[in-house]
């Protein structure tokens, strides 16, 4: 089955400092590749996606690149804020058409906590 | 915010109860799916409804069930509750679409305590 890996938290930067989180998946066929962020007391929000082999996803200065040959998906930042403190998703989707039952396979979540 | 909407934020139940959760689907969209995130963990998937039908489900047991209705809308339901059901349950709508990859839009979850 689908299953996602990535590194384990929680990940402690000061500010301005370069950010990578690692992920790899493990999927059959060709998945979409998603990076969702939880702050405090709320849900997942969408923070980029990349839908197939080397695409970059990018969004608030965080990118991602779709890597099939090494099947990572890895998060990367060139320098943090205080407010990107959250914990960071991994995570993939089947691909099927409409009403096929997509679902979402999450990684266990990297917590990152960016200090003055 | 995203315009999908879970209530209760918060309950409170003892094993062996019942317990109903809702979700109110963002404007214009015909598919709702539920997670469960356990703490520490990843969400994990439960099941999803699509035009107010089971269309997809994961791995938990019967006594999770759900219903879509007209307006898209949405119950979880969870019988014979037990204490490893405790947990952020998440609610996301989205449309699908011939591409299938759809963008969920979460609602922000109701944390289930069992006692």
């Amino acid at each position: 089955g689908n299953s996602v890996t990535q590194m384990e938290g929680p990940v402690t930067l000061s500010e301005e400092a370069f950010l990578t989180i690692n992920c790899t998946y493990t999927a059959t066929g060709y998945p979409s590749l998603f990076w969702y962020v939880q702050y405090p007391g709320e849900g997942l929000q969408l923070l980029l996606k990349a839908t197939k082999a080397d695409d970059k996803g990018s969004n608030k200065g965080f990118e991602a690149t779709y890597r099939k040959e090494t099947t990572s998906f890895h998060l990367e930042k060139g320098s943090v804020q205080v407010s990107d403190s959250a914990v960071y998703f991994c995570a993939l989707s089947d691909r099927k058409g409409a009403g096929g039952g997509n679902k979402l396979t999450f990684g266990t979540g990297t917590q990152l906590k960016v200090e003055l | 915010e995203t315009g999908v909407t879970q209530s209760p934020t918060h309950l409170i139940k003892t094993r062996g109860q019942q317990v109903t959760l809702r979700c109110s689907s963002q404007s214009g969209h015909n598919t709702v799916s539920w997670y469960q995130q356990a703490l520490g963990q990843g969400p994990q998937f439960i099941f999803q409804y699509y035009r107010e039908e089971e269309n997809g489900r994961g791995n938990f047991p019967p006594r999770f069930s759900g219903l879509q209705f007209p307006n898209y809308s949405s119950e979880l339901n969870v019988n014979a509750l037990e204490l490893d059901d405790s947990a952020l349950y998440l609610c996301a709508s989205s449309t699908a679409s011939g591409s299938g990859v759809e963008k969920l839009f979460f609602g922000s979850g109701t944390q289930l305590s069992v006692l």
